[in-house]
């Protein structure tokens, strides 16, 4: 069965660095998301993507972040300069459409980012 | 804005026994979905159920079921004959379907043990 994976599982990096968390949606899917999960607090929504821009963010998406679909397969997400409590599991997700119809995303199984 | 609120943290249930598992939202939009999504050990969320908020009738997924009552926006998850299988995270989700937002707003979660 098709799925979403994202790379790597486990990252730990520097506070101030760049990181880039990376997706490969289900190949058909055309809507991308974003969410993520600070330890023992609810599952919070990023962004969304679609037809290659953004077409809704959080408030949590602030300039540091920022996300690419640079080869048609890969969607990945960048934090420019990583701050202690960006220490979260990331999930990215992804669906085929919204509309009536519509099919639920697929989620990935996640990257626990840790900023020491 | 719309909330998704899961009151239990935690749940425990024998094996084989009926357990059910609580979610409240707050919307005010007559047209959305509600989601189950099963979040086992280290593992990606998968989709255990899906309600239409404009279908009256309960979903139903083999051992899964939900009582859904609109009017009290409760999305309650009822697993049957419950197997060690289940024990899980669950979260409920809600996602609008006329609004032209298409994120997914997550409850915290419940974390349900199945006993031997």
């Amino acid at each position: 069965e098709p799925e979403v994976t994202q790379t790597p599982s486990h990252q730990v990096t520097q506070m101030g660095q760049e990181v880039i968390l990376r997706c490969v949606p289900i190949s058909n899917h055309l809507y991308f998301y974003w969410y993520r999960q600070i330890l023992g607090q609810k599952v919070e929504f990023l962004v969304s993507f679609y037809n290659n821009e953004i077409s809704e963010k959080s408030e949590i998406f602030d300039d540091q972040f920022s996300v690419e679909r640079p080869d048609g397969s890969n969607f990945t997400l960048k934090i420019r300069s990583t701050k202690l409590e960006d220490s979260a599991m990331y999930f990215c997700a992804s669906s085929a459409n919204l509309g009536w119809g519509t099919t639920e995303a697929f989620f990935g199984q996640g990257t626990r980012l840790t900023v020491v | 804005a719309q909330t998704v609120t899961q009151s239990q943290p935690e749940m425990s249930v024998q094996e084989a026994e009926t357990v059910t598992l609580s979610c409240t939202y707050d919307t005010s939009e007559s047209d959305y979905y509600l989601f189950w999504y099963k979040q086992p050990p280290s593992r990606q969320m998968i989709l255990v159920i899906r309600q239409e908020a404009y279908k009256q009738q309960n979903a139903t997924e083999n051992r899964f079921s939900v009582n859904f009552q609109k009017a009290a926006k409760s999305f309650s998850l009822k697993i049957s004959d419950s197997q060690l299988g289940d024990a899980a995270m669950y979260f409920c989700a809600y996602r609008s379907a006329s609004s032209g937002t298409y994120k997914y707003i997550f409850g915290t979660g419940t974390r349900l043990k199945v006993l031997a």
